[in-house]
């Protein structure tokens, strides 16, 4: 059972498009991550979220996360094709587990054309 | 400052065989982490080390799998009777506290393994 659920899977824009990817569960998560991965590489962590109806900025990227603590939603603005690459959203904490074992999104694998 | 290391990168077995895979941490970090990832998925988590102790390994998914970290730094996963199914990415990752709040994990490159 995915208890994160990452929409798109997958989104091919051109250059300068906005976009926004979903991360949305029924469990209520202490914080949430935000995550970009390239091939052959390991995740990076972009931002965390804590707070119920955070927003984050992170240059074009603008995170935030819902008053309820269970979804949360990245958008990027003006795209360039070196954001390309697979944008995870991870869960820490959900339904009283331990803090370390984050729950991950299947990912959304964005391609930004010139 | 070195980050989070694998090896090997990439590890060809057959199927019935046992492979280990190493994980060495960012030094200092007393938590590390092992998860799984295969091809269009997010990673899976499989356990979590707090020191050299496992403090939640409630991802593995049988007891052909098995992960070590004796001195508190260095882990090994260890896999008996491989099978097709455990192709994917065995990613490790590490952090300074591990508990009480939100840790960011640094992640290693990850290694790639196939089960022929």
């Amino acid at each position: 059972t995915q208890l994160l659920e990452q929409s798109p899977q997958f989104l091919s824009i051109q250059e300068g498009e906005n976009l926004t990817v979903y991360c949305n569960s029924s469990s209520v998560f202490s914080s949430l991550q935000w995550y970009r991965q390239e091939p052959g590489e390991g995740p990076v962590l972009l931002v965390t979220v804590v707070t119920g109806g955070e927003v984050k900025k992170l240059k074009r990227l603008t995170f935030q996360f819902g008053d309820a603590r269970k979804d949360s939603s990245l958008h990027i603005t003006a795209a360039q094709p070196g954001d390309t690459g697979l944008y995870l959203c991870a869960g820490e904490g959900a339904g009283g587990t331990s803090y370390g074992k984050l729950t991950f999104g299947q990912g959304t694998i964005l391609t930004v054309h010139p | 400052g070195a980050g989070v290391s694998q090896t090997p990168s990439n590890k060809v077995t057959e199927k019935g065989k046992y492979v280990e895979l190493r994980c060495d941490p960012i030094s200092g970090h007393t938590a590390l982490y092992w998860y799984r990832q295969s091809l269009g998925q997010g990673p899976e988590f499989l356990i979590y080390f707090q020191g050299t102790g496992a403090a939640d390994d409630s991802g593995l998914p049988n007891d052909r799998f098995f992960a070590v970290r004796p001195e508190g730094s260095v882990s090994t996963l260890k896999i008996q009777r491989t099978e097709r199914g455990d192709s994917a990415v065995y990613l490790c990752a590490s952090s300074l506290l591990g508990a009480g709040g939100p840790d960011e994990q640094f992640f290693g490159p990850g290694t790639r393994l196939t089960v022929l």
